[in-house]
């Protein structure tokens, strides 16, 4: 699968800070997601995006599909205790059976 | 509606053993894919079914790993023999269709010694 860089690493920040984290791609994908993963869990969607410069918002959380079709980002606005997790971007590359390809994750902790 | 169930959901085993997964994706979901997911890193697809048939297995270790969905619902993932290296979590999830939201199961943690 193609390789997604997802930055930062971690994060670690004060209950009401915001924080913004970003995914870019040597190649094109056709859906960027973003999902949350707590500890012994599964995965959980937070954020679709379907279109190149669609900006959504789910609450708190906005994420952007890139212009380029090559990058996304994903904010939180107000940062909670119950933020905490590792945050993945995910996309589905235009050909083959529209599998997910996975960043590495940002690891978000935030103390109250 | 109920989730994706995974069992059992959590496994340790020593190498060279051999040792299978179980995943009942959601209701009605025909695609259904296996991820691995080792520790610091995003979950990597296995493969890929469409009902009961293999759509994408470019990455699965073929020589030690099988998957099947013989009647296009339930599926098993085994290993034989397991590898140190496999020690991951091993996740399914599930979709209406190829191209739709994948919803995930809790996964099931596997500890190879």
């Amino acid at each position: 699968g193609q390789q997604l860089n997802q930055s930062p690493q971690s994060m670690f920040i004060q209950e009401g800070e915001d924080v913004s984290m970003n995914c870019t791609s040597s190649s094109i994908f056709n859906t960027w997601l973003w999902y949350k993963q707590e500890p012994g869990e599964g995965p959980v969607l937070l954020i679709a995006l379907y279109k190149a410069g669609e900006l959504t918002s789910n609450g708190r959380l906005t994420a952007q599909f890139g212009i380029t079709r090559k990058d996304s980002f994903l904010n939180i606005s107000a940062s909670i205790p119950s933020d905490v997790g590792i945050y993945f971007c995910a996309g589905q590359p235009p050909y083959s059976g529209y599998a997910l390809n996975f960043g590495k994750g940002t690891s978000l902790l935030v103390t109250p | 509606e109920a989730g994706v169930a995974q069992s059992p959901r959590y496994k340790i085993i020593e190498k060279r053993q051999s040792v299978a997964f179980w995943c009942n994706p959601i209701s009605g979901h025909a695609t259904l894919y296996w991820y691995q997911q080792i520790l610091g890193q995003g979950p990597k697809l296995l493969i890929q079914f469409q009902n009961n048939g293999v759509v994408d297995d470019s990455q699965l270790p073929k020589d030690r790993f099988s998957a099947e969905r013989l009647k296009g619902v339930d599926s098993t993932l085994k290993i034989q023999p397991a590898k140190l290296e496999d020690s991951a979590v091993y996740l399914c999830a599930s979709s209406p269709g190829q191209q739709e939201t994948q919803y995930f199961g809790p996964g099931t943690r596997l500890l190879v010694l």
